[in-house]
């Protein structure tokens, strides 16, 4: 049961442009939404989140987009820059319950 | 502090066998998870606790699997027997507050490759 989705298995850009990835939920209890950004052999780290009362959230180069009546949420990167290629997981969750997407991996190209 | 740390980095081993996967919390989270990483599925919550306590184990795919969370520093995740299709990477995570509301904190993670 994937209640968190990212359709994506992988991305490739230009550095310099915009990074867009994307991620679907289906559970519209959940109230807070996380971005998490993983190197090989390393764990998951947080990137960004955004609740579910605001529908945008920015920090730096990177933007949370929420949209709740769609429940779709994306994540974009502008200027994308080698250093950003990563695997990114998209995270659905409420008090109870954090549900991971299975990941898109992001490659920026020089 | 040192961040969550995990042991072994990698373990091989053949089918059947009991691997024992072992997790230290950073100091003061009162709340650990054990996830399981596979290409299909992406990240999985198996299991995760509260001070301790088992919370929520739904996420535990089989009886073969076990967790274990004997006081505050530290937690293990248990298969017996192992199978190779339970070969993934495991990452023990801890938060300072509950699910949803606060960044959880990962470890490197164990790979696990079951022959």
């Amino acid at each position: 049961d994937q209640q968190v989705k990212q359709n994506s298995p992988s991305l490739s850009v230009q550095e310099g442009r915009i990074s867009i990835l994307n991620c679907d939920y289906t559970n519209s209890m959940f109230d807070y939404f996380l971005w998490y950004k993983k190197y090989p052999a390393e764990g998951p780290t947080f990137l960004i989140s955004i609740s579910s009362i605001k529908d945008k959230n920015e920090d730096g180069r990177f933007t949370v987009f929420l949209n709740k009546s769609a429940k779709h949420l994306s994540l974009h990167i502008v200027p994308s820059q080698p250093g950003d290629s990563a695997v990114y997981f998209c995270a659905a969750s409420n008090n109870n319950d954090m549900r991971f997407g299975a990941g898109t991996r992001l490659t920026v190209k020089p | 502090d040192a961040g969550v740390i995990q042991s072994p980095r990698h373990e091989v081993t053949e089918m059947g066998q009991e691997v024992t996967l072992r997790c230290k919390p950073i100091s003061g989270h009162d709340y650990l998870f054990w996830y399981r990483q596979t290409m299909m599925r992406g990240l999985e919550l198996l299991i995760y606790f509260n001070n301790n306590v088992p919370i929520d184990d739904s996420g535990m795919p089989e009886d073969r699997f076990s967790a274990k969370m004997p006081n505050a520093s530290f937690s293990t995740l248990k298969i017996q027997p192992s199978e190779p299709r339970d070969s993934a990477v495991y990452f023990c995570a801890s938060s300072l507050l509950q699910v949803g509301t606060d960044t959880q904190y990962f470890g490197p993670g164990t790979r696990l490759t079951v022959l």
